[in-house]
């Protein structure tokens, strides 16, 4: 099974500031499409996963400009240009090139400082 | 818009068996993979069943054998029947889409599942 490996699993951010959060795969996650199926997702407090990020880069409706992601291979990141009070949460990572499994990362706790 | 409500959790002894369910709508729902991602108190995300549209079934290794992904497209509905249940079976369950297995799209509400003597 691919191994997900996020760093850092804790991150304390200023509201305003930048956020960036890696994600690392244990085998390369493009699909022989060309295409790397990681995904990313926010989970708020006391809520549902959503997804924000999908095929590595593509922004999914609805979610701010300020979320981005890249990355191909076995690394990706996601960047959060300024952090809004609104963005604390857990985020996950997730690849599905090599499904089954489908495997997530272990998250990141994103806090305001 | 696209709504997953997620029903059927509840306590069990262990060796029980429980079934969750997961109406669908807002979107052609025979056309569309499932999946069940559960997370235990506390802790991470975790894969644990897949459904495509034709009805073929994926299992994570930790319930192979003993859960059952299954799903009704007459009434927009997935279903996880779950036996013999164990103690690291307790979670909040949730459903999902997805398209041929390699993501996952919106997700329901989660349904708790607490499995205790």
């Amino acid at each position: 099974d691919v191994v997900m490996t996020q760093s850092p699993l804790s991150l304390p951010v200023t509201l305003g500031q930048p956020a960036s959060i890696s994600c690392r795969s244990s085998q390369s996650l493009e699909y022989s499409d060309g295409i790397s199926y990681l995904n990313w997702f926010q989970q708020r407090p006391g809520q549902s996963p959503r997804r924000l990020i999908y095929k590595a880069s593509n922004r999914d409706s609805g979610v701010p400009d300020r979320f981005s992601g890249s990355g191909s291979g076995t690394d990706f990141t996601l960047k959060i240009s300024r952090v809004e009070a609104e963005d604390v949460g857990v985020y996950y990572c997730m690849q599905g090139t090599h499904w089954p499994p489908i495997t997530f990362g272990q998250g990141t706790r994103l806090e305001i400082k | 818009q696209v709504q997953l409500v997620e029903s059927g959790g509840g306590v069990v002894q262990p060796g029980r068996s429980l079934r969750l369910s997961c109406a669908a709508s807002g979107f052609t729902f025979s056309s569309y993979g499932m999946h069940w991602v559960r997370q235990a108190p506390g802790k991470g995300l975790e894969w644990v069943a897949f459904i495509l549209y034709d009805g073929s079934q994926y299992y994570a290794d930790s319930v192979n054998g003993r859960f059952t992904i299954s799903r009704d497209n007459s009434k927009n509905t997935l279903y996880l029947q779950m036996n013999s249940l164990r103690v690291e079976d307790t979670a909040v369950y949730y459903c999902a889409t997805g398209g041929s297995g390699t993501k996952i799209d919106y997700w329901g509400q989660g349904a708790p599942v607490t499995v205790s003597s």
